[in-house]
């Protein structure tokens, strides 16, 4: 059983934004922040922030910082990442993961393929 | 932010044979409160999200078999694969959890 299912593929044109979501069950969502991490093919993990379910405090990456948005409904157990202005270079898999104790992330999303592309 | 390298880039080791992977962080990742070390690592296969092994530095996840260690302290980590094995082929990653705004090391390939 995956705990973190996220929205299937997308295709965004440079300029447009793009909402990925990423669905818990199987746990208490509130419990466990949820981190959001992306990788472009060849490349590492790119860490993009943080979202607490429970109170909805945030954390991004100074990268991201005014272009990105992390946000929860907490009804549906679904979080959500949203990245503006998209470029050619935020193409790559988007990951949602659940944090466990003080910061390792111990279930992962099966990643989101963003591709941006006019 | 704090910053992880890791090295080698890539590494070929026989079946059976020691891996060792090496991660440095640029600020010691010691949290004062528990004297742990706020480092993890993972392994990623193609085409999957990465897999947790170890938190803490050293402790391993339930399931992941014991050939996998870590270890290290401060600025300098270790993860170990004492006999590798076929299924072991993957790239690792080491990640830092010290402060709110994490980051990930580059990645070492491990290959036979």
């Amino acid at each position: 059983q995956v705990p973190l299912v996220q929205s299937g593929a997308d295709v965004k044109k440079p300029g447009a934004s793009v909402k990925v979501s990423c669905r818990a069950s199987g746990y208490t969502f509130i419990s466990h922040d949820i981190h959001w991490v992306r990788q472009a093919t060849g490349q590492g993990p790119e860490w993009m922030g943080w979202m607490n379910p429970y109170s909805g405090t945030t954390g991004y990456a100074e990268k991201f910082q005014g272009r990105v948005i992390m946000t929860r409904n907490t009804s549906i157990t679904t979080a959500y990442m949203e990245l503006s202005s998209l470029r050619s270079e935020d193409t790559a898999v988007y990951y949602c993961a659940r944090q466990y104790g003080s910061g390792w992330l111990d279930f992962w999303g099966q990643g989101t393929l963003v591709t941006v592309s006019s | 932010d704090i910053v992880m390298t890791q090295s080698p880039d890539s590494l070929a080791v026989s079946l059976g044979e020691r891996a060792s992977i090496n991660c440095k962080s640029s600020q010691s990742l010691l949290h004062s409160s528990s004297n742990k070390n706020s480092v993890a690592w993972y392994q990623q296969k193609p085409g999957q999200p990465p897999k947790l092994l170890i938190h803490w530095a050293s402790t391993r996840e339930s399931g992941v078999p014991d050939r996998f260690s870590g270890s290290g302290s401060g600025t300098d980590f270790t993860l170990t694969i004492s006999s590798l094995q076929a299924e072991d082929v993957a790239v690792y990653y080491c990640q830092q959890y010290q402060t709110s705004l994490f980051t990930f090391g580059p990645g070492t390939r491990v290959d036979i």
